[in-house]
């Protein structure tokens, strides 16, 4: 069975700070993709990333950056700088990549950017 | 890009009663669509597969005579809430994956907050 946990429940960091959120997964599966989204209050969920599991490159976007890990089955999301406007629920999710894919989301973080 | 919309985006009804959520493809068709509930400050937990033109596939523990999902059209799925109760309450995400994409693109609707008094 597909899992994913994210044991951080909440992080608070002021404005400015380097934030890692860390998501690690378990699957049984050899090829599964992994994303993270963002939950802003306003509920609806914001693609963020998406990585194939044959690709374990690192990858940034602006002041994002994921850092994919088969060998520990980990995939960590930095955000550098944060930002008030940062502050949401962030989801990381596995797929398999049988038939149409169904999502398993991790339990979320949510991240507080105080100014 | 391709757009998932629910309707309505939040509905408030009386304990006993149905209530019935759409989940649209806009501008792609979606032969699968994907039906998610989320309690206040829970992860989204998958309801059931809806399939066009067949039963939907629940998920463990998911009563099927009380979530409805009927997908008659590659556009359109609906989830009907029977006989509604206070526990119902929780927030109802779709999504789709597009069949004109890899398999892998899939997108979610603005979601539906339920609320059962």
């Amino acid at each position: 069975a597909q899992k994913v946990t994210q044991a951080q429940t909440e992080i608070s960091v002021v404005e400015k700070e380097d934030v890692t959120l860390d998501c690690v997964y378990e699957t049984r599966d050899t090829t599964y993709y992994l994303f993270w989204y963002k939950q802003p209050p306003s509920g609806e969920l914001v693609f963020l990333i998406r990585r194939n599991s044959f690709d374990e490159q690192n990858e940034i976007s602006g002041r994002y950056s994921w850092n994919f890990q088969k060998s520990t089955s980990s995939f960590n999301f930095t955000i550098t700088a944060s930002q008030v406007v940062d502050s949401a629920v962030y989801f990381c999710a596995l797929s398999d990549l049988t038939g149409f894919q169904k999502l398993v989301f991790g339990t979320g973080t949510r991240l507080l950017v105080s100014p | 890009g391709a757009v998932v919309s629910q309707h309505p985006s939040w509905v408030i009804c009386k304990s006993g009663t149905s209530v019935k959520i759409e989940c649209r493809s806009l501008d792609f068709q979606a032969t699968t669509m994907f039906w998610y509930r989320q309690f206040p400050k829970q992860s989204l937990m998958l309801m059931a597969t809806s399939n066009e033109g067949s039963k939907a596939t629940y998920e463990q523990g998911v009563e099927k005579d009380k979530f409805l999902i009927n997908h008659a059209s590659l556009t359109l799925s609906t989830l009907t809430v029977t006989s509604a109760h206070p526990e119902d309450s929780s927030f109802y995400i779709c999504s789709a994956p597009s069949v004109a994409r890899p398999s892998y693109e899939q997108y979610f609707g603005p979601g539906t907050r339920l609320t059962v008094t």
